[in-house]
């Protein structure tokens, strides 16, 4: 039962540096979306998918890009990480016809120095 | 506009002491979604329970209860008889009926049970 799996765990980047948080599930869910975690402002709702091939931004999406080419895998890119992007980042998932709850992952702690 | 608040930042008990964890939302939409979430100090997200805005009737789960009271736009979360591994933070969490993982969250509410 892996559920919903990302990677890396932790990752600290130089500010300007890019990378990929990968994100994947195998429970076929439709809906995916990426969280950050700040203290003392609980979660928000970077960007979210449908379905493959179909994203859209949330609450906080400056700064990140997403795709989605496949129902399985919704990773987030940092192409120019900066101090403000130091947070924990949660990528959820949902069986959208069956109402249940959001999936979520196991978090990746970033730190951009 | 949806908004989740939890005023409570953080409160402690000494264990078996009862707990009560208040959430207060507030949306447009007659039809919503609202969500605990358990964040232990691991760091993971565990869901605790949802709840539909048509359905008002509390719940319990063994330890744990929740009073859902549209009147006051409130789903307060209850614990019984404290444990120390009830510490974490609790979130409280608002959906659109369509949209279930499009959630929006309070602040969070973190629990500390001392022995």
């Amino acid at each position: 039962n892996a559920g919903v799996t990302q990677t890396p765990k932790f990752q600290v980047l130089k500010t300007g540096q890019s990378m990929t948080l990968q994100c994947a599930q195998d429970m076929n869910h439709e809906y995916m979306s990426w969280y950050r975690q700040d203290p003392g402002m609980g979660l928000r709702l970077i960007h979210y998918s449908v379905g493959a091939g179909i994203t859209d931004q949330g609450e906080v999406p400056n700064g990140y890009n997403v795709s989605r080419s496949t129902t399985e895998d919704f990773p987030l890119r940092l192409l120019s990480a900066a101090p403000s992007q130091t947070s924990v980042y949660f990528c959820a998932s949902t069986n959208q016809g069956k109402n249940t709850e959001a999936f979520f992952g196991q978090g990746t702690r970033l730190t951009v120095v | 506009a949806q908004k989740v608040t939890q005023a409570q930042t953080e409160i402690s008990v000494v264990e078996k002491e009862d707990v009560t964890l208040d959430c207060v939302y507030e949306t447009r939409d007659t039809t919503y979604y609202l969500f605990w979430y358990k964040q232990p100090p691991s760091g993971e997200l565990v869901f605790l329970i949802r709840r539909n805005s048509f359905d008002e009737q509390n719940e319990i789960s063994g330890r744990y209860s929740w009073n859902f009271q549209k009147s006051t736009s409130s789903f307060n979360f209850t614990i019984t008889a404290s444990q120390v591994v009830d510490s974490a933070v609790y979130f409280c969490a608002l959906s659109e009926a369509v949209w279930t993982d499009k959630l929006i969250f309070g602040t969070g509410t973190r629990l500390q049970v001392f022995p």
